[in-house]
């Protein structure tokens, strides 16, 4: 089993949509769950990221956290051409990131 | 506010030869760690740095090294280079150890073994 899982996509929306984007983990330990996005030949900037179960809201990005279950979503609401990227999941795992493939969005207008 | 910066940019090597990618962290951060991308992968993590030691390693052989200087910043060395080095390299850092802070990244440094 990979540590962190992620359907590589493409996730095709369509302007306007909610996108949702899904994560799963192995480790029980992980404590901080970070969400990236890296345009192509970019590297990854973080947006948002979450400690504690149920949701965090920060704009058109809300992340959900669910310990037990061992998932982490990111849901894209709204969805603009510009949020068109790939989304990395990555949870901590004693004290260091561990990434996911990352998931590939596109929004079409 | 400086962020992360990487040097070079760009990198081209034959096979067998060494590499030096250098890295300086984002102001008011003390820890480097480094990730190799290949295309379509996500981030793979190599090391990280943290008051000039390495604190963590991840499965690359012992070709991949690196140092922390006094002043935060970091090299990442990789000797004997293979075909299969040709990645994106990326330099991330944090204020203490990464999990607790969030990473941020630089730009890469692109590497092409020939």
């Amino acid at each position: 089993q990979k540590e962190v899982e992620q359907n590589s996509g493409p996730l095709s929306v369509p302007e306007g949509a909610i996108a949702s984007l899904n994560c799963t983990y192995s480790d029980r330990g992980s404590q901080s769950f970070f969400w990236y996005r890296q345009y192509s030949g970019k590297s990854p900037e973080l947006i948002m990221f979450i400690y504690s179960n149920g949701d965090k809201e920060d704009g058109r990005f809300t992340a959900q956290l669910n310990k037990a279950s061992q998932y982490v979503s990111l849901l894209i609401r709204d969805s603009q051409p510009s949020d068109s990227a790939t989304y990395l999941c990555a949870p901590d795992n004693t004290d260091k990131l561990i990434f996911g493939t990352g998931t590939r969005l596109q929004v079409f207008p | 506010d400086a962020g992360v910066t990487q040097s070079p940019t760009h990198l081209i090597k034959t096979r067998g030869q060494q590499v030096t990618l250098r890295c300086s962290p984002k102001s008011g951060h003390d820890t480097v760690s480094w990730y190799q991308q290949a295309l379509g992968q996500g981030p793979q993590f190599i090391f990280q740095y943290y008051e000039e030691e390495e604190r963590q390693r991840g499965n690359f052989p012992d070709r991949f090294s690196g140092h922390q200087f006094p002043n935060y910043s970091s090299e990442l060395n990789v000797n004997a280079l293979l075909l299969g080095d040709s990645a994106l390299y990326l330099c991330a850092s944090s204020s203490g150890l990464a999990g607790a802070s969030p990473l941020f990244f630089g730009p890469g440094t692109r590497l092409t073994v020939l």
